[in-house]
């Protein structure tokens, strides 16, 4: 069945820097991933999806790369900013279902 | 952009009472909705699946007498979670699938149910 799970459950970066957050996943037919980010008390919210006929894709400061090969994926924030502290998820459609299955997560803790 | 409401934010209850959180789809409708539970520094694991006009479906080892879900309309969940108990205690999250293509998930702002 589907697994999917971070390798990092913390990590802390440089105001400005950018920040990597990792994920793998065990379903090779897995086809279609999604990051939310998650502020404290806060539900989940929408960073970008990718689908796996594609190997990257891009949105506003944000990239998420997908090697299908290894079974990975990560996010990368560029000039990470205080607001971008929060935990972050990888997700995917549960096999067989419409819900969505979410990894472990990664605390992001942005240093001023 | 769609929008679901999730009310109360945050519910204190002692131990024994019932208490109810809602989930409304604003600007859309959903037959089905999601519930996830998510404990202090874990992820969020789904609950039960709310379907609109019928039984709800519970993920094993979610006992479904004590978290009643009742989706009477299609714009509307509720999470009744009865006879609280400490260990109830956590936050939950209600999402709603838009149905699109690209399953257009969209969360509650969640509920920290706190039992004493």
């Amino acid at each position: 069945g589907e697994s999917v799970g971070l390798h990092l459950p913390t990590l802390s970066v440089q105001e400005g820097d950018n920040s990597i957050i990792n994920c793998a996943y065990s379903n090779s037919a897995s086809d279609y991933f999604i990051w939310y980010k998650q502020e404290s008390g806060k539900g989940p919210q929408f960073i970008i999806d990718i689908r796996s006929n594609m190997d990257k894709r891009q949105g506003q400061r944000v990239t998420v790369l997908l090697n299908k090969t290894v079974k990975h994926l990560s996010l990368q924030i560029a000039a990470t900013q205080p607001g971008d502290s929060a935990v972050y998820f990888c997700a995917e459609p549960k096999a067989g279902a419409n819900n969505l299955f979410f990894g472990t997560g990664t605390r992001l803790t942005v240093i001023p | 952009g769609a929008v679901v409401s999730q009310h109360p934010s945050w519910v204190i209850c002692k131990s024994g009472t019932s208490v109810k959180i809602e989930c409304r789809s604003l600007d859309f409708q959903a037959t089905t909705m999601f519930w996830y539970r998510q404990f202090p520094k874990q992820s969020l694991m789904l609950m039960a699946t709310s379907n609109e006009g019928s039984k709800a479906t519970y993920e094993q080892g979610v006992e479904k007498d004590k978290f009643l879900i009742n989706h009477a309309s299609l714009t509307l969940s509720t999470l009744t979670v009865t006879s609280a108990h400490p260990e109830d205690s956590s936050f939950y999250i209600c999402s709603a699938n838009r149905g699109l293509a690209n399953y257009g998930y969209t969360f509650g702002s969640g509920t920290r149910l706190t039992v004493v």
